[in-house]
């Protein structure tokens, strides 16, 4: 019964190697997220998605990419990975409304990216 | 650039005192307001949300706005050991955009 969910928990990889993380949401919402949350617990938005519209955060390297297959997926691929790019990624949703508990974000799990 | 800001701590209170939680922003058009709780090593969880000026309560939580301040507090009495966490304060600007900004997050202790 898991709202949002994401694999893998866990990713360790080398320095230049392409990768992917994966987010799926059952609750219905429009509205998709993924978050890097570094080792200070800063939680940073990358991007976010709907079904009309996709907002980038303009410091976020453009080795990074969301991918929607449908609006309850939002994949995030990492290409040329760097030493940097360690952290947790957070994937999340919500309703999408701009008032009322359309608002709320629901976090999935996290995933723990270590590059060597 | 809109900031939100938070005191890093921690923050350590006794057990069954009121932790005081302190969250200031920049935008003065900011609507929502939003008070999340991590665990270490999991993943936020929204604790409040308040639109309007004044206090909020849910249970042991209260959450108190003050738009002309420019500052958003979270009270939790009667604060337990399980209370120990980070909170993020959340900001929905204005302008349209429904993505809301992220303070840095306190550190909470309740010790024993």
């Amino acid at each position: 019964d898991t709202a949002v969910s994401q694999t893998p928990k866990y990713l360790v990889t080398q320095m230049g190697n392409d990768k992917s993380i994966k987010c799926e949401q059952n609750l219905g919402h429009d509205t998709m997220y993924w978050y890097k949350q570094d080792s200070k617990k800063f939680l940073k938005i990358m991007f976010s998605y709907n079904n009309k519209e996709l907002i980038i955060n303009e410091t976020v390297p453009n080795r990074f990419s969301p991918k929607s297959p449908d609006k309850a997926h939002l994949n995030l691929h990492i290409n040329s990975l760097e030493l940097g790019d360690s952290a947790v990624y957070f994937c999340a949703s919500s309703q999408g409304g701009l008032a009322g508990t359309g608002e709320t974000q629901y976090f999935g799990p996290g995933t723990r990216l270590l590059v060597l | 650039q809109k900031e939100v800001e938070q005191n890093s701590g921690p923050l350590s209170v006794p057990e069954g005192a009121i932790a005081s939680l302190n969250c200031t922003y920049s935008d003065r058009g900011s609507q929502s307001f939003f008070w999340y709780r991590q665990y270490s090593g999991k993943s936020p969880e929204l604790i409040m949300f308040i639109y309007s000026n004044g206090d909020k309560e849910d249970g042991r939580f209260t959450a108190q706005l003050n738009k002309a301040s420019q500052y958003v507090s979270l009270l939790i009495r009667d604060s337990q050991p399980s209370d120990s966490a980070t909170y993020l304060c959340a900001v929905r600007s204005s302008g349209g955009s429904y993505i809301p900004t992220f303070g840095r997050g306190t550190s909470l202790i309740v010790h024993p």
